[in-house]
């Protein structure tokens, strides 16, 4: 059973449109994030949420928006897509927000593809 | 700059070999060590943390960290082949992760 489920697993756009990633975890923790993985990157931090505020802003664009409507969500609004957004988006969570010895669980991720 | 090194990039060992993957980070502030493992198609998921100078011992698997030359390393020994994956390791509140190695296991 999923703890932390991702919409949708796969996902096409077309460059210029907007795009809104969901996530949702059944962990009951307090902190969420958001992390992108693509082939030319390692594995890479965009944003982190703690009692559904902003803690850690990484992403460099204003077009990447988090979304946390409830404390258990967390969803990536996408705007003006381009083909080098292309990636898997991991939603990943922990009990508490920065802090070291935390363990994080990521979702099965969703895969972006921009044409 | 990549804030976190690892090696190999990929790495190959027979099923009940040993398989070794290191980590060096580039900043004195990352003291605090995860790895993690990611199989094809799943997202990454915890293996084990140090945060102690030495050795930390979980089942089949062993961290070493050296907090001097800010290294760790990862032992699997006995390897199987579902250890074939892609190891992460990350520091410093998981923002850093590492590129990552890709072992594979062979029957």
């Amino acid at each position: 059973d999923p703890k932390i489920i991702q919409k949708p697993k796969y996902l096409v756009a077309v460059t210029g449109s907007e795009k809104i990633l969901i996530c949702e975890q059944y962990l009951g923790h307090n902190a969420m994030y958001w992390y992108r993985q693509s082939a030319k990157k390692p594995l890479e931090f965009m944003f982190s949420y703690s009692y559904q505020k902003l803690m850690d802003n990484q992403t460099a664009s204003s077009r990447f928006q988090p979304q946390s409507s409830k404390k258990n969500h967390l969803d990536l609004q996408i705007t003006a897509l381009k083909p080098d957004d292309s990636a898997t988006y991991f939603c990943a969570s922990s009990q508490e927000n920065t802090v070291s010895n935390e363990r994080l669980f990521f979702g099965h991720g969703t895969k972006l593809s921009v044409l | 700059q990549q804030k976190v090194q690892q090696s190999p990039e990929s790495l190959s060992v027979p099923e009940g070999g040993m398989a070794s993957l290191n980590c060096t980070s580039s900043d004195r502030n990352f003291q605090y060590f995860w790895w993690y493992r990611q199989h094809s198609g799943e997202g990454p998921k915890a293996l084990m943390s140090i945060f102690s100078d030495g050795d930390k011992k979980e089942g089949r698997f062993t961290a070493h960290l050296n907090k001097a030359s800010l290294h760790v390393s990862l032992h699997i020994r006995d390897s199987q082949p579902s250890d074939s994956a892609l190891y992460f390791c990350a520091a410093f509140n998981v923002l850093y992760f590492g590129s990552g190695t890709k072992l594979t296991v062979e029957p």
